[in-house]
């Protein structure tokens, strides 16, 4: 039930740019900040991105963020095999009370 | 360093409870929310609600208020999540995230419990 949407799957080569889009709508993306996680193969989700475009310390600068009205994108350039993992963007929903949402994830896969 | 330790794997029969435990270390507490997500097998993220370290005030996903009760013990800065009337569907890793405290809403989430599994199973 997510109301936040990915596409299921992005690939590259390494070294290749992926960028990986988020779709809401005027309740979620449209009025709130995006936040990304990366969650690599059984382990918790890593904050990679908050606040559309910010990256906390210890993140490379090869993974950006945008945002345009409803809509978000994450962008990785120089990809990496490490970067194999699965992208989920966040965000705060004013509808229903309020609730925090996640994207449907995308798994990126490096060639 | 600042860690979030979650209690271990629990298997419950359906209309059983649960109650998952989150202790925080390496931060102060009461500067910050705890939310509690979770993952069934395969499938994505799912909030589930979120408590004030401060308060102890709660905000809860519509799609849980009834069944979900988040505590908070400042003493042990611990949280606590408990969830009845569990149901098959209900299998997953649960995981306690910190977040800033904005008392009506949650943003992002900087630090993430290594999750707990909850098996739901007759």
């Amino acid at each position: 039930q997510s109301v936040l949407t990915q596409p299921p799957s992005a690939s590259g080569t390494p070294g290749q740019r992926v960028t990986i889009s988020c779709s809401g709508s005027s309740s979620n993306i449209g009025s709130n900040s995006v936040n990304w996680y990366q969650q690599l193969p059984g382990t918790a989700p890593k904050l990679l991105i908050y606040i559309n475009s910010q990256r906390p310390s210890g993140v490379p600068d090869r993974f950006s963020g945008s945002k345009s009205g409803t809509s978000a994108s994450l962008a990785i350039s120089g990809l990496q095999s490490e970067d194999e993992a699965d992208y989920y963007c966040a965000a705060w929903d004013d509808s229903l009370n309020g609730r925090y949402v996640f994207g449907t994830g995308t798994k990126v896969t490096v060639l | 360093q600042v860690q979030l330790v979650q209690s271990g794997a629990e298997v419950k029969k359906p209309g059983a409870s649960v109650k998952v435990s989150c202790k925080a270390s390496g931060y102060m507490f009461t500067s910050y929310g705890i939310s509690w997500v979770r993952q069934a097998p395969g499938q994505g993220l799912e909030w589930m609600g979120w408590i004030s370290g401060y308060k102890g005030n709660t905000k809860y996903a519509q799609r849980f208020q009834g069944r979900v009760t988040m505590t908070t013990d400042t003493s042990t800065s611990t949280t606590y999540m408990e969830l009845r009337s569990l149901r098959s569907d209900d299998t997953a890793v649960y995981y306690c995230a910190r977040g800033d405290d904005y008392g009506d809403h949650v943003e992002a989430f900087d630090i993430w419990g290594h999750g707990t599994m909850v098996t739901v199973s007759s």
